[in-house]
């Protein structure tokens, strides 16, 4: 059972404009949400985070939204560079118990095009 | 802080011959993490550790997968006879998740990973 998923698993974008990465969960007990971004050769490395009891966390060029009901969220890249070409990693806290471990979806690799 | 050190970054072997991969956790880091990527099933979750202690071994993939961690700096994974299918990306990360960490406990920091390939 994949509690955290990434229906994309690639996306092409153009300089300058939108990204839009989604994610999708099955478990209404999350209460905490990550993103992490990966590049070739690299270990993945936090990138920005959001609360369940939020809907909405950015920081500079990067924007999370989180809707609840639709157990959905999604990460917004505006605007693009080609520096954002990487792995982008959904994550959740394990809602069973305080284990620190985290669940994450398959990744949605991003390619910026100059 | 100098982050999560992994060593070696890559490893070339025989199928057969043991492989032992190292890590280095963030100073105070409670957790330990152990996951394997792959083109085919992504990033997995290998096991974990709080306070030197295994809690969940369960993605371990069998019996020739071994982990180990004898102090709060230091933790391996051994992999004995290694396989040509074992050939991916190794990564440890490090969490802390003691009383007062907050938010911050619910991040992990992984290291730069170990790229093995068993020939």
């Amino acid at each position: 059972d994949q509690q955290v998923k990434q229906n994309s698993p690639s996306l092409s974008v153009q300089e300058g404009r939108i990204s839009i990465l989604n994610c999708d969960y099955t478990n209404s007990m999350f209460d905490y949400f990550l993103w992490y971004k990966k590049y070739p050769a690299e270990g993945p490395t936090f990138l920005i985070s959001i609360s369940s009891i939020k809907d909405k966390n950015e920081d500079g060029r990067f924007t999370v939204f989180l809707n609840k009901s639709a157990k959905h969220l999604s990460l917004h890249i505006v605007p693009s560079q080609p520096g954002d070409s990487a792995v982008y990693f959904c994550a959740a806290p394990e809602s069973s118990g305080n284990t620190g471990k985290l669940i994450f979806g398959q990744g949605t690799t991003l390619q910026v095009k100059p | 802080d100098a982050g999560v050190i992994q060593s070696p970054r890559h490893e070339v072997t025989e199928m057969g011959q043991e492989v032992t991969l190292r890590c280095k956790p963030i100073s105070g880091h409670d957790y330990l993490f152990w996951y394997r990527q792959t083109m085919m099933r992504g990033l997995e979750l290998l096991i974990y550790f709080n306070n030197n202690v295994p809690i969940d071994d369960s993605g371990m993939p069998e019996d020739r997968f071994s982990a180990k961690m004898p102090n709060a700096s230091f933790s391996t994974l051994k992999i004995q006879p290694s396989e040509p299918r074992d050939s991916a990306v190794y990564f440890c990360a490090s969490s802390l998740r003691g009383g007062l960490a907050g938010v911050r406990a619910k991040t992990q920091y992984f290291g730069p990973g170990t790229r093995l390939l068993v020939l």
